[in-house]
C-alpha cells in the first residue's frame, strides 16, 4: 500500500551538479505532477504529465526536465543545479478527468534538496 | 484564470476552541475545491473535497468546510481543536473541463495551544 514514493528523501548538491529525482506510484493514475514548495509560496507546479510518454510545462519549468517512460514513474532532472533550486520537491499523482473533475492528488513525502 | 487566497499565514487557537481557516477562490467556471493538510516532513494529504451534491462537506478528523458561492468562499472549520491538529493547511482550486491545473493557496499554519 505504498501510494506515491519519492527517492531520495534528502540530497545535498554543489552548484553545477546534475541529479534525477524519482517518483513512483502504484495506483495506476494517469496524471503525475512535480511541485516545489518554498516558504510562504505554497506549491508551484514545475512539470506535469497526463499519460505515459507525454509531459508539459507548469508555471516554473526553467532549469528542470522530466520524463515519463512508464506510466508508474515520473522523473525530474536538474541538469545544472543552482542555489535557487534549493527547495522541497513533491511528486503527486491523480486520476484523469474521465474519473470525475474532483479527483484529488496523492502526494509523496518529498525530497529535500539543498544546492550549495 | 483561477486563484486561491488563504487569509492568515499563521493561526493560533487554544485546545478545545473553534478552528476557522479561511479560503476564498476565484474561478471563471464552477470550481472543484479541496483542503489538504501537511504534517511536518510529510506530503499533503486530502482533508476533504467539494462536490456539487452538498454545500457542507465533511472530511477526516472532524473537519468540515462550507461552500458559499455568493461569497466565493470555502472556509474550513472544526468545533474543537486538538493538539494533533497542529499542521499546515492548504486550500486548492481546480477548474473544470479537460486538464485544468490545481492552484494551491500559500497555506495556513495552525498552532494549537494547550
Amino acid at each position: 500500500n505504498a501510494g506515491v514514493t519519492q527517492t531520495p528523501k534528502f540530497r545535498v548538491l554543489k552548484t553545477g551538479q546534475s541529479m534525477t529525482l524519482l517518483c513512483a506510484q502504484d495506483m495506476n493514475h494517469e496524471y503525475m505532477y512535480w511541485y516545489r514548495q518554498d516558504p510562504g509560496m505554497g506549491l508551484r507546479l514545475i512539470h506535469y504529465s497526463v499519460g505515459e510518454g507525454t509531459t508539459a510545462k507548469g508555471e516554473v519549468p526553467d532549469g528542470y526536465n522530466v520524463s515519463r517512460l512508464k506510466k508508474q514513474n515520473f522523473l525530474l532532472g536538474l541538469e545544472s543545479a543552482a542555489p535557487s533550486q534549493t527547495s522541497v520537491y513533491f511528486c503527486a499523482s491523480s486520476n484523469g478527468p474521465q474519473a470525475g473533475g474532483n479527483q484529488p492528488q496523492h502526494f509523496g513525502d518529498g525530497t529535500r534538496l539543498s544546492i550549495l | 484564470a483561477q486563484s486561491v487566497t488563504q487569509l492568515g499565514s499563521h493561526v493560533s487557537v487554544s485546545e478545545g476552541a473553534l478552528v476557522l481557516l479561511r479560503c476564498n477562490y476565484s474561478s471563471s467556471v464552477p470550481p472543484y475545491l479541496f483542503w489538504y493538510v501537511q504534517y511536518p516532513n510529510q506530503g499533503l494529504q486530502l482533508l476533504l473535497k467539494y462536490t456539487s451534491a452538498a454545500t457542507l462537506v465533511k472530511g477526516i478528523n472532524g473537519f468540515e468546510a462550507e461552500f458559499k458561492k455568493s461569497e466565493t468562499s470555502f472556509h474550513l472549520t472544526k468545533p474543537s481543536a486538538h493538539m494533533s491538529d497542529a499542521a499546515e493547511y492548504f486550500c486548492a482550486v481546480r477548474g473544470a473541463g479537460g486538464y485544468q491545473k490545481v492552484t494551491f493557496g500559500t497555506g495556513t499554519k495552525l498552532q494549537v495551544i494547550p
